[in-house]
C-alpha cells in the first residue's frame, strides 16, 4: 500500500494550460502539505492544510489554488501555467504534532513547454 | 524554524562509516533533531528523530550532544545505495498545527566501490 500517492507522475503541458496533480494518503495523519522542488533541487513549502483547514500559505502566485475535500486529500490546481513553474511537486502528510516525521509522495514532474 | 547548517558534500567508499554533522546553533527547548534522505525521482524519506543524547535504528544512529547545539548522522557500512541527500532539520514538535519542514541545500553523500 502506497502511503502517500499523487497523480500523475508525469506531466508535460503547453503554457497558459489549466492542470491539477492530486495527492491522496492512507496514514491517518491530519495535515497535508504540498512542497515545490525547483531545478537548483531546493525544496520549499507551498501550502498546509491541517483538518481540510488551510493553514500555511506561503508566497505562491495565486494561480495555485489547493483544495482539501477530505484529510486524506489535498489536490493541487494550477491555473495559466507558466514556464517557471516546471518543477517537481511533493505531497506530504504528518501528524499534527509532528511526531514520526512527515511522509512525501513520489513527486509529480512538472514540464510546461 | 531554527537554520541549519551542514557539508554540501562528502564521499566514501562502500563499507566505510559515514558521520555527517549539523549545525544548529539556535535551537529551541521544543525542537527535535530530524533526518530526512532523499534519492534521485523520489520524496524525501524519515530517516531518524532525535531529541538528546543518542537514538538508533534499523537505518542510522543519531548523536546529539548536551547543548545540542549539533547532531551526528551515523550511517554504518554504507553501500553504493546510500548515495542520496541527506538534509538535517530542526522541527518543533507538539500542537504545533501545520509546521512546515524547511529544507535546506542538505549534504549529498557519494558512495563509490
Amino acid at each position: 500500500d502506497t502511503a502517500v500517492s499523487q497523480t500523475p507522475k508525469y506531466l508535460v503541458t503547453q503554457m497558459g494550460n489549466d492542470k491539477s496533480i492530486k495527492c491522496e494518503q492512507n496514514l491517518g495523519h491530519d495535515t497535508m502539505y504540498w512542497y515545490k522542488q525547483d531545478s537548483k533541487k531546493f525544496l520549499k513549502i507551498m501550502f498546509s492544510y491541517n483538518n481540510k483547514e488551510l493553514i500555511i500559505n506561503e508566497t505562491v502566485p495565486n494561480r495555485f489554488s489547493p483544495k482539501s475535500p477530505d484529510k486524506a486529500h489535498l489536490n493541487l490546481h494550477i491555473n495559466s501555467l507558466e514556464l517557471g513553474d516546471s518543477a517537481v511537486y511533493f505531497c506530504a502528510s504528518s501528524h499534527v504534532t509532528g511526531t514520526g516525521g512527515y511522509t512525501f509522495g513520489s513527486g509529480t514532474r512538472l514540464t510546461v513547454v | 524554524l531554527a537554520k541549519t547548517t551542514q557539508p554540501i558534500s562528502m564521499d566514501s567508499y562502500e563499507g566505510q562509516e559515514v558521520n555527517i554533522t549539523c549545525s544548529h546553533n539556535n535551537i529551541a527547548t521544543n525542537d527535535y533533531i530530524t533526518w530526512y534522505q532523499q534519492f534521485p525521482s523520489q520524496g524525501p524519506r524519515f530517516i531518524i528523530q532525535g531529541y538528546k543524547t543518542k537514538v538508533t535504528n534499523e537505518v542510522a544512529s543519531l548523536f546529539i550532544p548536551a547543548d545540542r547545539k549539533s547532531s551526528t548522522l551515523s550511517l554504518p557500512r554504507v553501500s553504493l545505495s546510500d548515495t542520496a541527500v541527506y538534509y538535517c532539520l530542526v522541527v518543533p514538535l507538539g500542537d504545533q498545527a501545520g509546521t512546515a519542514l524547511i529544507f535546506g541545500k542538505g549534504t549529498t553523500l557519494s558512495v563509490s566501490s
